[in-house]
């Protein structure tokens, strides 16, 4: 069974300041895809970034970006210049590319200073 | 924001009680889920559909029931509420082609008394 590891219970970062959060995933799949999902307090889950293991460039999106290590089974997300409306519940979750179901992890809470 | 949609958005009941959890989506997509949300905040599937009439149980074992007559449709019920449902119940769909991205509805927050 696939398992997805969120280390981080808590991250705290200054105002445009960068954090990474890190996120391990155990599969013998070759194929599948990576999620970061984002959910601010009492707010909708919001898809952040997607990776698909294929692919060897990491995913980028505006001011958040993954270093994908396929061989090492990491995929962490970096949010550079942090601005108070990312501090949320970041959720990082696998899909096996034949797949339906989303594996997650446990969560990292990042709080935003000003 | 996507268009999926649960309702109520909170509910406080006693126990014993039947509560039905709505969740519908306009993207027209085959694919449902319901996940529950501890207070650990972490996700776990409980029911999936792949389409009208399709419906099967996720990883976590739950004493909830689903239900998929409309393509749009995918609600939860409960026939007898106890105080370990307490949780929060998000809902998502995807296409069916493509990579299968999930949106999340809101999600419903039950509290059983």
């Amino acid at each position: 069974a696939q398992t997805v590891t969120q280390s981080q219970p808590e991250m705290s970062v200054q105002e445009a300041e960068t954090v990474t959060l890190s996120c391990t995933y155990d599969t013998s799949e070759s194929d599948y895809y990576l999620f970061w999902y984002k959910q601010p307090p009492s707010r909708q889950m919001i898809l952040v970034i997607r990776q698909e293991a294929y692919k060897q460039q990491n995913a980028t999106e505006n001011r958040f970006s993954v270093n994908f290590q396929k061989a090492a089974k990491s995929f962490s997300l970096k949010i550079s210049d942090s601005q108070l409306g990312d501090a949320a519940m970041y959720f990082c979750a696998y899909r096996k590319a034949a797949g339906n179901k989303l594996t997650f992890g446990g969560g990292t809470r990042v709080l935003v200073k000003p | 924001e996507a268009d999926i949609y649960q309702t109520p958005r909170y509910l406080v009941i006693g126990t014993g009680k039947k509560i039905t959890l709505e969740c519908s989506q306009t993207m027209g997509h085959d694919k449902m889920y319901w996940y529950q949300q501890d207070p650990g905040m972490e996700l776990h599937l409980i029911h999936y559909s792949y389409g009208v009439n399709s419906t099967e149980k996720g990883d976590l074992s739950s004493e909830s029931t689903v239900s998929r007559i409309r393509t749009e449709h995918f609600p939860l019920t409960l026939e007898s509420a106890r105080p370990s449902h307490t949780s929060q119940y998000l809902c998502a769909s995807s296409a069916r082609v493509g990579t299968d991205t999930q949106y999340f509805g809101p999600g419903t927050r039950l509290t059983v008394l």
